[in-house]
């Protein structure tokens, strides 16, 4: 069955660093999500983006993250100067987005630890 | 007005028992309902859902109900079983240009003694 793939599973890096987290949506998927899950709290959208654009973000989603889908295949985030508060699991969604139901494929999420 | 609020925040339940799981919203903008399932070290996997147009939505064990005037919508788990232990989160969606952007509830640890 695809699947939605990320890595790394697990990042820990210093306060201040840039981090990017990947993504290999299914293949023939056209929308595109993040979301995060801070540790014991619900999941939150972060940005979704279609046809090589962001469609939407949240206010979480300030100008220290970005999002870029570089070679028709990957599809990353980056946060360009990683605080505490960025500790969280970031999941990758993808959709259809041809008839679809609407239903959103999650990977299995990057841990990311900012110390 | 975005918020999806969920109840309880823990379950426990009986092999064999209900499981009931409740969710209310404000935004009357949404018009899609999924219920995720999450075990540990895992993403959020699509469990089932329902649109606003029907009250209820059966798939083997797994149940909603969907009260449109009261804005609320459950989940009952019948029969459950040590395997359906795992985190469930309600979860709205408005079409539009907004889809996919799901507000999800706060999530409810079911636990399923043998």
């Amino acid at each position: 069955e695809p699947e939605v793939t990320q890595t790394p599973s697990h990042q820990v890096t210093q306060m201040g660093q840039e981090v990017i987290l990947r993504c290999v949506p299914i293949s023939n998927h056209l929308y595109f999500y993040w979301y995060r899950q801070i540790l014991g709290q619900k999941v939150e959208f972060l940005v979704s983006f279609y046809n090589n654009e962001i469609s939407e973000k949240s206010e979480i989603f300030d100008d220290q993250f970005s999002v870029e889908r570089p070679d028709g295949s990957n599809f990353t985030l980056k946060i360009r100067s990683t605080k505490l508060e960025d500790s969280a699991m970031y999941f990758c969604a993808s959709r259809t987005g041809t008839g679809d139901t609407g239903e959103l494929f999650f990977g299995e999420g990057s841990r990311l630890t900012v110390l | 007005q975005q918020q999806v609020k969920q109840s309880p925040q823990s379950l426990i339940v009986q092999k064999g028992g209900i499981s009931i799981i409740n969710c209310a919203y404000e935004n009357t903008a949404f018009d899609y309902f999924p219920w995720y399932q999450q075990f540990p070290g895992k993403g959020p996997a699509l469990l089932i859902a329902i649109r606003p147009d029907v009250s209820e939505k059966k798939e083997g064990r797994f149940t909603i109900s969907f009260n449109k005037s009261a804005k609320q919508f459950s989940l009952h788990i019948m029969d459950s079983q040590p395997g359906d232990s795992a985190t469930y989160f309600c979860a709205a969606l408005s079409g539009g240009t907004s889809y996919g952007k799901l507000t999800f509830g706060q999530g409810t640890i079911l636990t399923v003694h043998p």
